[in-house]
């Protein structure tokens, strides 16, 4: 089962709300990570997580704030977004972080909608 | 200057022929992974061959095979058998050295097959 699943599939929030993306894996990976993707543009990396601690943040704003409560769950709590975050929220996880080329199972995405 | 290049925006196959998306990189590491990734316009990004620096032959699953040229800096991805269901956003992806887990995406080729 290479299976990552995120929800919501759809989410339309205003510019003072605080929201949360969630992404589940159940295959044992070590990795997750969050990328932002916005249209006809490829993925662009935001975070990733390594045994639940994170290891990289690619100077992503504030508004944004990762949580990796356990190996198999990722969150991403939003708030104060601007209509520019707009995009579609991809989740992945791989079997490990480092020492090794490991492939990213992605999950189908949150589309994001600020308004 | 650009990590990975893809330098064709879009491709048109017929069914059941065989078609070439174009990938080339830029790295002094030694040691890199590279990647072959669809995205259909659901959004899920869908992990399909996966290339090592080190690896002497080329990697093949299933309709997929990778033309991995390494002195040429080239990773084209080929597609027999083209079916309807291949139509989609094709991304090439590095990994560079093992020290790190960001994975770099080219800007894509739209394949479009048609009947």
């Amino acid at each position: 089962d290479t299976e990552v699943t995120q929800t919501p599939k759809h989410l339309v929030m205003g510019m003072t709300n605080k929201k949360s993306l969630k992404c589940e894996q159940h295959m044992g990976h070590r990795a997750m990570y969050w990328y932002k993707q916005k249209a006809k543009k490829p993925p662009e990396l935001m975070f990733v997580y390594s045994y639940e601690k994170l290891s990289i943040n690619e100077s992503v704003p504030s508004r944004f704030s990762p949580e990796c409560p356990n190996s198999s769950l990722l969150n991403l709590h939003l708030h104060a977004l601007q209509p520019e975050d707009s995009a579609l929220y991809l989740c992945a996880s791989s079997q490990e972080a480092v020492a090794g080329f490991y492939e990213q199972y992605f999950g189908p995405g949150t589309r994001l909608t600020v308004t | 200057a650009q990590k990975i290049t893809q330098t064709q925006p879009g491709m048109f196959v017929q069914e059941k022929e065989a078609v070439t998306l174009d990938c080339t990189y830029d790295t002094s590491d030694q040691s890199y992974g590279l990647f072959w990734y669809k995205q259909p316009s659901s959004g899920e990004m869908i992990f399909l061959i996966y290339q090592g620096s080190y690896d002497e032959q080329n990697a093949t699953e299933g309709r997929y095979s990778l033309n991995f040229q390494k002195a040429r800096k080239s990773a084209n991805l080929v597609i027999s058998a083209s079916q309807l269901g291949d139509s989609a956003m094709y991304f090439c992806a590095m990994r560079e050295g093992v020290d790190t887990d960001k994975l770099i995406f080219g800007t894509g080729t739209r394949l479009q097959v048609f009947p």
